[in-house]
């Protein structure tokens, strides 16, 4: 399958800073990404979708000015988590669309997660 | 709503041994039923993805199998492995690329 990767895999923060995570598809292009947030022991909740050229759609109660996404190549979209504040330690996944070919969907490829920490 | 429940949410097992997984799902309009292995810390991998026309699909020790009528879906893990130990996730698609997450179910693998 396709590679997701994203960068960096775990960050440590103080609180009030902000922090940048990378998602790269390495071996295709991908106009749509992704990016999801889990809480332990929980599913993936999906926080926005990140479209190449365009502006992202956030999910209902994920605040825009907050959590920044840019996706300015189709191989890479960048969240910034803004004035980061202990609450918004989690995993953030990445995932980047595929375009279905002879499939009748599209496959979604995930990212191996970022662990924010912030202190 | 459209939702996606599995159970049990959690499964202990001894290496070597058969399990299944069960998922039902209220999406509608249906595309496709995905399963996903996801390790602790790890982001999800495609074990399997099925549509509507498919009622079963294998990916080596995993068998999916899906029932569009019922909206039915289990995963079927044969002789276990210690690695299996793993949350795994029955996502399904609707009309958009948006993906229906179900809370998963924890499985534990002990030798």
């Amino acid at each position: 399958g396709a590679v997701v990767s994203q960068h960096p895999s775990r960050v440590i923060c103080k609180s009030g800073t902000s922090v940048k995570i990378e998602c790269r598809s390495l071996d295709f292009q991908a106009t749509t990404m992704f990016w999801y947030r889990q809480f332990p022991k929980q599913s993936l909740m999906l926080m926005a979708t990140s479209n190449e050229g365009s502006k992202a759609t956030y999910e209902q109660g994920v605040e825009k000015d907050k959590f920044l996404i840019n996706h300015a190549s189709l191989t890479l979209s960048t969240l910034t988590v803004t004035s980061a504040h202990p609450e918004d330690s989690s995993f953030y996944i990445c995932s980047a669309l595929s375009g279905g070919g002879d499939l009748s969907y599209n496959e979604q490829f995930f990212g191996p997660g970022t662990r924010l920490t912030v202190l | 709503k459209n939702q996606v429940e599995q159970s049990p949410q959690s499964l202990i097992i001894l290496e070597g041994k058969n399990c299944t997984l069960q998922c039902n799902y209220t999406v509608s309009p249906f595309s496709n039923l995905r399963w996903y292995k996801q390790d602790t810390g790890r982001g999800p991998v495609s074990l399997t993805i099925m549509t509507f026309s498919e009622n079963t699909k294998s990916n080596g020790r995993y068998t999916a199998t899906l029932d569009a009528d019922t909206k039915q879906s289990s995963l079927h893990i044969t002789a276990s492995q210690l690695s299996d130990s793993a949350s795994y996730i029955c996502v399904v698609s609707g009309n958009t690329d948006k993906l229906i997450f179900g809370t998963g179910t924890r499985l534990q693998v002990f030798p």
